[in-house]
């Protein structure tokens, strides 16, 4: 099974701020996804990246999929306490047959 | 939304008991997955399912059996539970297997508690 590791695991900040969290591992993934979940709820996916090098943009939030699709990194402008959450990220395995997720970042943002 | 209810949300019982979660979907996705989340952990692949009577393990299966009789439906069974199982279950669909970067829809969750 291919490793995932996130970090940090914990994240507390005031709104306003600019945060980012990273997503690492030694193999390489076909695809990789961001998922956020909150309390009592399952995950819901925010994005997929497909290609090395690839950003992709959602309002304030900024996803890119390193060149040699082995990383991943969330970055988030202006964070709000409505981004607070469990942040997952998650690889597809180049095999096809797995998807392995990280451990999560636990996001804050205090009013 | 994809529809997924899990059954029971909740349930306590007992070390050496059996126990059946299960998961239902009415958006006729082919594939559907049991993961089970613990702090630090992430989620971890138990089993999974690519179609009816046809599953496979995860990561984490030992202690654990499924199965799949109908399309919508995927049951998780503790055939006699360890408190090391005691964890959030979540049941998740997929119209397309991972390797199409397909997109996981996930249920609410069934936290169950083996005392």
């Amino acid at each position: 099974t291919q490793l995932l590791e996130q970090s940090p695991q914990f994240l507390s900040i005031q709104e306003g701020e600019n945060l980012t969290v990273y997503c690492n591992s030694s193999s390489v993934f076909s695809s990789l996804q961001w998922y956020r979940q909150e309390p009592g709820e399952g995950p819901v996916l925010l994005v997929t990246v497909v290609t090395g090098g690839e950003v992709k943009k959602l309002k304030r939030l900024t996803f890119q999929f390193g060149d040699a699709r082995k990383d991943s990194s969330l970055h988030i402008t202006a964070a709000q306490p409505g981004d607070t959450g469990l942040y997952l990220c998650a690889g597809g395995e180049t095999s096809g047959s797995r998807l392995t997720f990280g451990e999560g970042t636990q996001l804050t943002v205090n009013p | 939304d994809a529809g997924i209810t899990q059954s029971p949300r909740h349930k306590v019982t007992e070390t050496g008991t059996p126990v059946t979660l299960r998961c239902h979907q009415t958006e006729n996705h082919r594939y559907m997955y049991w993961y089970r989340q613990d702090p630090g952990h992430g989620l971890r692949l138990i089993h999974y399912s690519y179609g009816v009577k046809d599953t496979d393990k995860g990561e984490v299966s030992d202690g654990y059996s499924v199965s799949r009789s109908k399309t919508e439906d995927f049951l998780l069974t503790l055939e006699s539970a360890t408190s090391s199982q005691t964890s959030v279950y979540f049941c998740a669909t997929a119209q397309a297997a991972w390797g199409f970067a397909g997109e996981l829809f996930f249920g609410e969750g069934s936290r169950l508690t083996v005392l």
